[in-house]
Formats: C-alpha cells, sequence, structure tokens
C-alpha cells in the first residue's frame, strides 16, 4: 500500500505563482525524496532530504521535512508552464532501497 | 546524470502471449533494479526489487509467476509478463538504484512501457 499521501491532489496556478506541495507519511523513514513525472513518461529525481535535515533548496525548488509530524512539503517557486506535471514524494525507508510513493499532485501551470 | 533506458517503449499484443520488457543502466552499473507498475493518473506501484546475480524479491499480491524477472548483468534486468491478460495493460516503469558517499542513494527511472493487451 501508498505510505505518502499527497496534497493537493491537484493544483492549478498563474505562471510567476508559488506552488506548494504537501506530502504526510505513516512510517519511519531514513530520507524523503521528490520526483516529478511528465504525462506518460518515466520519473525525474528532483531532491532528496534525509531525516536530520529540516530543509533543503535547489533552484527554484525548497523542500521542508518535519518528522514529528511526519510530513514534508516541496515549494516551486516562480512557476513556469514548464512545470506543469505531477509530483510525487516518496520515503526511504528502512527497507534498504525501497522508495514508497505518495499518490502525487497533479500541477498545472497556466502561461 | 545517470541514464536509464527501457525498451520498448510501447507494446501491443494479444490476450494470451508473453511480452519482454528490457531495463538497462546505460553509464552506470546497477546491483539493484526496480519495477513498478502505473494506472493511469495513480501512483507508482512497486512490483518487485531485481537484484544481480539473484533472485528477486516481489511485493505481496505480486505473481512471480505472472511476472518474470532477470537480472542477469549489472546494466540488464528484464520483466516477462507472461500469458499477458488486458488487465495486465499498464505503464510499467524500472529504476536502477544509486549509492553516493554515506547514506544518500537515490533511483534513476527509465521512461516507462506502455503495454496495451488486446
Amino acid at each position: 500500500s501508498q505510505q505518502g499521501e499527497e496534497d493537493p491532489q491537484a493544483l492549478s496556478i498563474q505562471e510567476g505563482e508559488n506552488a506548494t506541495m504537501n506530502c504526510s507519511y505513516k512510517t519511519s523513514i531514513n530520507n524523503l525524496q521528490w520526483y516529478r513525472q511528465n504525462s506518460g513518461r518515466g520519473l525525474v529525481h528532483l531532491i532528496l532530504i534525509r531525516s536530520n535535515e529540516r530543509e533543503k533548496h535547489s533552484g527554484r525548488l525548497r523542500v521542508t521535512l518535519d518528522t514529528s509530524k511526519k510530513s514534508s512539503s516541496l515549494l516551486i517557486t516562480a512557476s513556469r508552464a514548464a512545470d506543469t506535471a505531477s509530483y510525487f514524494c516518496a520515503t526511504g525507508g528502512t527497507s534498504y532501497g525501497k522508495l514508497t510513493f505518495g499518490q502525487g499532485t497533479i500541477l498545472t501551470v497556466h502561461p | 546524470g545517470a541514464v536509464v533506458s527501457q525498451h520498448p517503449s510501447r507494446v501491443i499484443c494479444k490476450s494470451g502471449t508473453s511480452v519482454k520488457i528490457e531495463c538497462r543502466s546505460l553509464d552506470f552499473q546497477a546491483t539493484t533494479m526496480f519495477w513498478y507498475r502505473q494506472f493511469p493518473k495513480q501512483s507508482l506501484m512497486l512490483m518487485a526489487t531485481s537484484n544481480e546475480g539473484s533472485k528477486a524479491t516481489y511485493e505481496q499480491g505480486v505473481e512471480k509467476d505472472k511476472f518474470l524477472i532477470n537480472h542477469a548483468s549489472l546494466t540488464l534486468s528484464t520483466l516477462t509478463v507472461t500469458s499477458a491478460h488486458p488487465e495486465d495493460s499498464s505503464f510499467y516503469i524500472c529504476s536502477a538504484r544509486v549509492v553516493r558517499g554515506g547514506a544518500e542513494e537515490t533511483q534513476y527511472f527509465g521512461p516507462g512501457t506502455r503495454l496495451l493487451v488486446l
């Protein structure tokens, strides 16, 4: 079963706005990762945050992790139409190497 | 960055036939690869973990005789859907595990294979 739950399930914004997606999980983790998937394509790794980290940045991406609340958020600043995609969080736990994916957020950025 | 390829990208077959999907790591060696299945507008469901030189580990509910996995080399894993039926139609994605310094690791994903069983 999928551990992660993401909200919102769908997000529609205008170009230039910020997009925030949230992910919650249930069990203890070693790390949490965010992936992006364009329609009908494979996944692209965006960012990994370890369980002992609280915030991480990569370009226009900002990820936070709150292990006490078992939640993470992905912020995309100054969004572009090309950011339109599905975004998934995935947790890496005690099963070495295995990832458990959230349900995903479908982001649509209107030009 | 690490590149993973899948072949074929799309396949249509008749019910009852078997289909083989290849997953290759192009510029690195992967001792562990993973196979996922994804239905439209849904998330990825892990099917099995493919380990080079040993038997695959299947997730609960995944039939090992239905989905045969072979990881014969450090750059190639294959998934064979045996006696495919329409309910096996799905998007199949593989990934290869990469471990860097310390405990940081990630997975690089192939572009996926869309299977349609008529």
